[in-house]
């Protein structure tokens, strides 16, 4: 059964700082990761599936990488909206989130 | 544009049923998978099962086995999620999400586009 974590739990941060967000997937998940940006009172939002690839209107200050048990979220320069909490999510078999970080303002 | 529109909050007793609806536009709804995910209050997601609209099978968590059903109504472009035996912790927000579609590999398990989320209260 794999198990999905992610590092930190809480992120703080300054507006304009770059924010590098961690996923581990205890057994190699090949590109299956899907990253998810949650605003309270909101349904999740996809950003990154396959690994790397944004999704649809997705500011390109979002990237991802990784592949295998190990990736990142990367926000190059945050921006006010951006503080919320991020899932990482593997489809490598039937879905399974992360914990999920909070990245919070500093 | 693709909108998935949900049903409104419940409150139910233990022991009873709910069922969520998940009315689906903008899109062919039968040419999408639809998944059903919670989220307890203050806690993080939880995948429950899977439909695949076309062919009508479907695939739940193990968590959930024997609670849940998961049905679609493709003249109203419609899924339903019904979970059963309800407890309190099963107080959460319950989402339809459509399963993404990646342009290489075709049909995947990512979520493109999510409902507004429904409000489950169980409570005696």
């Amino acid at each position: 059964e794999i198990v999905m974590t992610q590092s930190p739990a809480t992120l703080s941060v300054s507006p304009g700082e770059r924010a590098t967000l961690s996923c581990r997937a205890s057994q190699t998940i090949s590109s299956n990761l899907a990253w998810y940006q949650q605003k309270p009172g909101q349904a999740p939002r996809l950003l990154i599936y396959g690994a790397s690839t944004r999704a649809t209107g997705i500011p390109a200050r979002f990237s991802g990488s990784g592949s295998g048990t190990e990736f990142t979220l990367t926000i190059s320069s945050l921006q006010s909206e951006d503080f919320a909490v991020y899932y990482c999510q593997q489809y490598n078999t039937w879905p399974l989130f992360g914990p999920g970080t909070k990245v919070d303002i500093k | 544009q693709v909108q998935l529109v949900q049903s409104g909050a419940e409150v139910k007793k233990p022991g009873a049923s709910v069922k969520v609806s998940c009315k689906a536009s903008g899109y062919t709804f039968t040419t999408y998978a639809m998944h059903w995910v919670r989220q307890a209050p203050g806690q993080g997601l939880e995948w429950m099962g899977w439909i695949n609209v076309g062919k009508g099978n479907t695939k739940h968590s193990q968590k959930f086995q024997g609670r849940v059903t998961i049905t679609t109504d493709t003249s109203a472009s419609t899924a339903y999620m019904e979970l059963s035996s309800l407890r309190s912790q099963d107080t959460a927000i319950y989402y339809c999400a459509r399963e993404g579609r990646d342009p290489i590999v075709g049909a995947t398990h990512y979520f493109d586009y999510w409902g507004q989320g429904t409000l489950v209260t169980v409570s005696s």
